[in-house]
């Protein structure tokens, strides 16, 4: 159990389809970020907040939308996805972004196919 | 560019022998470097990490070598288990860049009984 939480572990939905992400920490962390794996690729950074404040979107398409309502959950919602964005989805919490010789702790990640 | 790579994505390994996963870098103001390990429908959790005022930093059975010269990290394992079976990600931060994590693709670690 490593304190993150991630739900739910396996979501398939079409293209027109609207969902949502869902994550949560109880480590007392500050920091919590979106990442992507796909296959065969290095982890992609999406998005990172921080005491509850977006602080870092990495160019990420508008289809994928976060929202933090408080520094211990974390939803990413999902709509009119492509193909390509069949991946896994990780979230990661931190004591505070930009802390030095910072850890991230991951949940099990969100494995999503998209039909 | 990546700026972290592992350019093996695979290795294989006799259990009782070491293994030896290698990670290279091109950002000289990376000052932090982190293995992760991830098995198959888990999270990545964080196994070791070494500051760039060190080359070497030991737990148990794991030891990371840091080459800044060469830019170059390594990760030993000795003796090898078949639970270190797993994926090996390597991943660097810079103060300067508000220690924000840059992860290498990863190598697939497969212990043989």
């Amino acid at each position: 159990e490593t304190g993150v939480t991630q739900t739910p572990r396996h979501l398939v939905m079409g293209m027109t389809n609207k969902k949502s992400l869902k994550c949560e920490q109880h480590l007392g962390h500050n920091a919590m970020y979106w990442y992507k794996q796909s296959a065969k690729k290095p982890l992609e950074l999406m998005f990172v907040y921080n005491f509850k404040e977006q602080t870092e979107n990495n160019s990420v398409p508008s289809r994928f939308s976060p929202e933090c309502p408080n520094s211990s959950h974390l939803f990413l919602h999902l709509h009119t996805l492509q193909p390509e964005d069949s991946a896994l989805y990780l979230c990661a919490s931190s004591q505070g972004q930009g802390a030095t010789n910072e850890k991230l702790f991951f949940g099990s990640g969100t494995q999503l196919s998209v039909l | 560019d990546q700026q972290v790579k592992q350019n093996s994505p695979s290795l294989s390994v006799q259990e009782g022998r070491i293994s030896i996963l290698n990670c290279d870098y091109t950002n000289s103001m990376f000052d932090y470097f982190l293995w992760y390990k991830k098995y198959p429908a888990e999270g990545p959790t964080f196994l070791i990490s070494i500051s760039s005022i060190k080359d070497k930093n030991e737990d148990g059975r794991f030891t990371v070598f840091l080459n800044k010269s060469a830019k170059h990290l390594s990760l030993h394992i000795v003796p090898s288990q078949p639970g270190d079976s797993a994926v090996y990600f390597c991943a660097a931060s810079a103060r300067n860049a508000g220690n924000m994590l840059t992860f290498g693709g990863g190598t697939r670690l497969m212990v043989k009984p």
